[in-house]
């Protein structure tokens, strides 16, 4: 296991679409967050899970955001209905029980047009 | 105020200068302060992370936390090129979002030759 896996590493897509994005978190961490960071930002919390329970949500997750982490190993984040401010890089990270360290993926880059 | 605030740069130094990289941050509950490099486009690295006031040193790089003052730095000793990067620091508490991170807004490194 080489680290935490995001997939895909780009999307294009046009206002009104739904997407959905995947991460991978490394295979023994049991925590799970996703990130958003805008250019000249740093990132930003939206959500986390501690296995598969979602146990905190950020204000900026507005309802056309939805994640799962269905068996507590990989996560999608989906956003319905986009708009064009949701265009950013979407993080992922994840940690072990043994540490504090978060690892992240190489993101996402949304681009809502 | 945002509870974490760093200087978005850009800091443009020579070759084989010693950098130094700040922020501060308001709220005393934050237990762990890291440091993250992020080249463009891509996911933020972990550099190194401190939990206790004073001094911890990886390599070139020493990181130093204050407590008292709620203030953090990164140092670079003998910067490369290799080193052109934004710096993010990122603080984490004990509260009810796991390891979650409050991110500074990032510093832009250019090191020239």
């Amino acid at each position: 296991d080489t680290g935490v896996s995001q997939d895909p590493r780009h999307k294009i897509t046009k206002r009104g679409q739904n997407v959905t994005f995947r991460c991978d978190p490394i295979s023994e961490h049991n925590r799970l967050y996703w990130y958003r960071q805008t250019l000249g930002q740093g990132p930003e919390f939206l959500t986390y899970f501690q296995n598969e329970a979602q146990l905190e949500k950020s204000r900026l997750l507005s309802d056309r955001f939805s994640a799962e982490r269905p068996k507590g190993s990989f996560s999608t984040l989906e956003i319905q209905r986009t708009e064009q401010g949701d265009s950013a890089m979407y993080l992922c990270a994840s940690t072990s029980p043994r540490g504090p360290e978060a690892f992240f993926g190489q993101g996402t880059r949304l681009t809502v047009v | 105020q945002k509870e974490v605030e760093q200087d978005p740069g850009p800091l443009s130094v020579p070759e084989g200068a010693i950098v130094s990289l700040n922020c501060t941050y308001s709220n005393s509950a934050f237990q762990y302060f890291m440091w993250y490099r992020q080249y463009s486009r891509k996911g933020p690295e972990l550099l190194m992370y401190t939990y206790s006031s004073g001094n911890k040193e990886d390599g070139r790089f020493t990181a130093q936390v204050d407590k008292s003052s709620k203030y953090i730095s990164l140092f670079i000793r003998d910067s490369q090129p290799s080193d052109s990067a934004t710096y993010l620091c990122a603080i984490q508490g004990l509260t009810g979002g796991g390891n979650k991170l409050t991110f500074g807004t990032g510093t832009q490194l250019k090191v020239e030759l």
